[in-house]
């Protein structure tokens, strides 16, 4: 039972475009949600977070959107980057409990 | 980020053995976590502690067993490496005052 998921396990972008990765969650408990990016070889790095009181969270070029009714959020890059190339995880915790469900990754290509 | 090494790196052991990883800390967070990374699963939790002595099972908990002594050690031990226990292992903490996860490098094992 995947209570955090991420459909697209791939996505090509034309550097200077956007990128959007997606995430779907069935636990209507969880309240906090956070974007990873992982690079080969490296743990996964903190990029952004966005608690359920809101909607959107911006930080430079990454934007995190939450859709509570539909219990879907995503990540916008803009522009795209080479840089941007990694594995990036979505993960969502209940208040609380400080355990983190991870989505399986959204492998994300950036093309110069 | 959150000052986390693991040790090893990298680890080679045969099918039977016992095998221990190390997580050290320099943040003094008070909670650490063990997860497994394999293709198509994203990160699961193994184990995870809220506390010196204080310890919880994850959701892939079985053949693996966890200690804490100081706040800053995790330990991570495989009682009997298994071929299905090869992976890439990542520590992880948390901060009471926050709900950010920070990870360390991973570990790679193979179980021969």
């Amino acid at each position: 039972d995947q209570q955090v998921k991420q459909n697209s396990p791939s996505l090509s972008v034309q550097e200077g475009r956007i990128s959007i990765l997606n995430c779907d969650y069935t636990n209507s408990m969880f309240d906090y949600f956070l974007w990873y990016k992982k690079y080969p070889a490296e743990g996964p790095t903190f990029l952004i977070s966005i608690s359920s009181i809101k909607d959107k969270n911006e930080d430079g070029r990454f934007t995190v959107f939450l859709n509570k009714s539909a219990k879907h959020l995503s990540l916008h890059i803009v522009p795209s980057q080479p840089g941007d190339s990694a594995v990036y995880f979505c993960a969502a915790s209940a208040a609380g409990t400080y355990k983190y469900i991870f989505g399986t990754g959204t492998r994300l290509k950036v093309l110069a | 980020d959150a000052g986390i090494t693991q040790s090893p790196r990298h680890k080679v052991t045969e099918t039977g053995t016992p095998v221990t990883l190390r997580c050290h800390q320099t943040e003094n967070h008070r909670y650490m976590y063990w997860y497994r990374q394999d293709p198509g699963h994203g990160l699961r939790l193994i184990h995870y502690s809220y506390g010196v002595k204080d310890t919880d099972k994850g959701e892939v908990s079985d053949g693996y067993s966890v200690s804490r002594s100081k706040t800053e050690d995790f330990l991570l031990t495989l009682e009997s490496a298994t071929s299905s226990q090869t992976s890439v292992y990542f520590c992880a903490t948390t901060a009471a005052i926050t709900d950010t996860q920070y990870f360390g490098p991973g570990t790679r094992l193979t179980v021969l």
